[in-house]
């Protein structure tokens, strides 16, 4: 079972829609998540980070449900621009040498439609 | 607005050859990390550094090596290239170590084919 699990997509939408992706992570010790935003041929950039309580920054929410282990983002009202890859991103606590990993999801791809 | 440098961002290496995937930073960041990232699927760790002088080995070391002399600077090296090295490499760098909550500035890739 891979570390962090994202459906692949393409979720293709129209503008306006809204649109929901999950991430499910194996690791219960992952103590900080993030999204990632990735352009075709581009460098990752992060999109945002993601809380507990769970947050906002414009059009997108971030959820995080420790219990059942999974991450959601909300995209509203899509925009063209929108159309990226989206990487979902766990941080796995300390190993036994105080290391810190980052784990990448394979990312979701949306594709939104005039 | 530099950010993270890395070239080149294309090249094209024979089997056996080797290269140096170079990578500068002008942020003063401790942390920097090289990643690779294969078609469809997540970036992979392959060496990270804390600070000049000091390196450590991520999830996928093998064929590969770094050096950190300088704060700014963090080149990537292999020495005999296999076509299983096809892949995008990105350099980045962080002020913290990773996952800490500070963000992680990504260079804009190195396309690597080996044939």
């Amino acid at each position: 079972r891979k570390e962090v699990e994202q459906d692949p997509g393409p979720f293709n939408v129209p503008e306006g829609a809204t649109v929901a992706f999950n991430c499910t992570y194996s690791n219960s010790a992952s103590q900080s998540f993030f999204w990632y935003r990735q352009d075709c041929r581009k460098e990752p950039k992060l999109l945002m980070s993601v809380y507990s309580s769970g947050n906002e920054d414009g059009r997108f929410t971030a959820q995080l449900n420790r219990a059942s282990q999974y991450i959601s983002l909300l995209i509203r009202d899509s925009k063209l621009s929108d159309s990226a890859t989206y990487l979902c991103v766990v941080n796995i606590s300390p190993g036994v040498d105080s290391s810190y990993k980052l784990i990448f999801g394979s990312g979701t791809r949306l594709l939104v439609r005039p | 607005n530099a950010g993270v440098t890395q070239t080149p961002k294309f090249r094209i290496l024979k089997i056996g050859q080797s290269m140096t995937l170079q990578c500068a930073q002008d942020m003063n960041h401790n942390y920097m990390y090289w990643y690779r990232q294969d078609p469809g699927m997540g970036l992979k760790l392959i060496y990270y550094s804390v600070g000049a002088g000091i390196t450590d080995k991520g999830e996928v070391p093998n064929g590969y090596n770094v050096s950190r002399s300088t704060t700014e600077d963090f080149p990537l090296r292999l020495e005999l290239a296999a076509p299983s090295q096809t892949s995008v490499y990105f350099c980045a760098s962080s002020y913290s170590r990773q996952g800490s909550g500070n963000t992680i500035y990504f260079g804009e890739g190195s396309w690597l084919t080996v044939v």
